[in-house]
């Protein structure tokens, strides 16, 4: 089973920031990649798919790269909807997501 | 509109049933492979089930294996979730999700249902 690793845990940053965001994966996944977006009480949100391509809709703020085991989700400039928990996924054999990272304001 | 709606939650004894729903409208529900995940109060997100589009091959995560049951009926857009032998550690808000493709990560959730496993 490929473990999903997310840091850090909490990351505090003002609106305007840049935002940093880890995944590694315990072996390569390729670019088998996705981001999703959660805030409280709602759904989650896909973001990025194949470590790097935007989701329907989603703005040019939210960036992914990576490949292999290490992936970076990047906000460019935190704009106040933007606080909220994030969470990688792969699929290998079946789906598994990271714990997640909260971006809280500082 | 594109949504999924699920129902069937709610408060159940440990070792009883459940069996939740998942209505898909907007889409070729057959064309699309389809997911139960799962969140624990304050916790992360946890997959729990796959079915493929056509019904035919299912996979569950060890959590759910022996005990949980994915099943479709495309003839009416709906998604089943047959939970037996419930414990504790399974209450948690339950999401249906499509795949956005084959094995493509999920593009579209519901609202969630939740299910409380207690005495």
């Amino acid at each position: 089973e490929i473990v999903l690793t997310q840091s850090p845990a909490t990351l505090s940053l003002s609106p305007g920031e840049r935002a940093t965001l880890s995944c590694r994966a315990s072996q390569s996944i390729s670019t088998c990649l996705a981001w999703y977006q959660q805030k409280p009480g709602q759904a989650p949100r896909l973001l990025i798919y194949d470590a790097s391509n935007r989701a329907t809709g989603i703005p040019a703020r939210f960036s992914g790269s990576g490949s292999g085991t290490d992936f970076t989700l990047t906000i460019s400039s935190l704009e106040p909807e933007d606080f909220a928990v994030y969470y990688c996924q792969q699929r290998d054999s079946w789906w598994t997501f990271g714990q997640g990272t909260k971006v809280e304001i500082k | 509109e594109v949504q999924l709606l699920e129902s069937g939650g709610g408060l159940e004894q440990p070792g009883g049933s459940l069996r939740l729903s998942c209505s898909g409208s907007g889409f070729t529900f057959n064309s699309y492979g389809m997911n139960w995940v799962r969140q624990a109060p304050g916790k992360g997100l946890e997959w729990v089930s796959a079915i493929s589009g056509s019904g035919l091959n299912t996979y569950y995560a060890d959590s759910a294996k022996g005990r949980f049951t994915i099943s479709r009926d495309n003839s009416k857009n709906t998604l089943f979730l047959q939970m037996n032998s419930l414990r504790g550690e399974d209450t948690a808000v339950y999401y249906c999700a499509k795949e956005g493709g084959y094995k493509q990560p999920f593009d579209l959730w519901g609202r969630g249902t939740l299910v409380t496993v207690s005495s």
